[in-house]
């Protein structure tokens, strides 16, 4: 069974960067049809794709996140990984990973990390 | 604020049927499948329908979904209250190209 983790700091301080791991098993990130993605939920408030990535590197983004996101992959270590540059209070949120294939649907998700920004 | 519309709030009995929308437009619904997922505190969000009415393994039958136009809806019969949870209504946006979510729906087993 496909199961995702999140890890990274639960605290940012405000300017910095926040950056996040998700590690798969049970399965290879190197599917070519598969994409990596990256979502968001601040407190409530609707969720928010943020991107994705393939294996090969190729990435896609949120055009509301104006250049902050950059998503990453290494497929050594079957992990990929979020940089969201410029951060302030509205970025904390619980931060999910998750994947797609070709059809735009999220068939697996991590649990989740709550990510706060606060000096 | 969400392209995509949903009710704040849907409540029903346990044994009945509730019906949760999701509304939008033809850059999204009208021209994409829609996908629904329940997310539980604490708990990762879970896939119940994709590409509009599809079930994945393990989605008992009480879980149905259907799309016309620029509406999507979700069915859940015969509810327990294990349902009790937010439900998410999720598709692709042409304009925005980006994947979109509507703004949850909180459903409350009485």
């Amino acid at each position: 069974q496909l199961q995702l983790q999140e890890s990274g700091p639960g605290l940012v301080e405000p300017s910095e960067t926040l950056s996040l791991t998700c590690t798969v098993s049970g399965g290879s990130i190197t599917n070519s049809n598969l994409y990596w993605d990256w979502v968001r939920q601040p407190p409530g408030k609707e969720m928010e794709w943020l991107g994705d990535v393939r294996y090969s590197g190729g990435a896609g983004y949120n055009p509301s996140l104006r250049g902050r996101v950059t998503i990453s992959v290494d497929t050594s270590k079957n992990q990929f990984f979020l940089r969201l540059t410029s951060v302030t209070a509205a970025d904390t949120a619980v931060y999910y990973c998750a994947r797609h294939q070709i059809s735009p649907y999220f068939d697996y998700w991590g649990q989740g990390v709550l990510v706060t920004v606060s000096s | 604020q969400s392209v995509l519309t949903q009710p704040p709030s849907v409540s029903a009995a346990p044994g009945q049927k509730v019906t949760i929308s999701c509304s939008g437009g033809s850059s999204n619904i009208g021209s994409n499948y829609v996908s629904w997922y329940q997310l539980l505190p604490g708990t990762a969000p879970k896939l119940l329908i994709y590409e509009n009415y599809r079930r994945p393994s393990g989605i008992p039958d009480r879980f149905s979904g259907s799309k016309s136009a620029t509406s999507a809806t979700l069915d859940i019969t015969g509810l327990q209250t294990g349902d009790e949870a937010d439900y998410y209504c999720g598709t692709w946006d042409n304009s925005l190209r980006a994947h979109v979510f509507g703004p949850g729906t909180r459903l409350t087993v009485l």
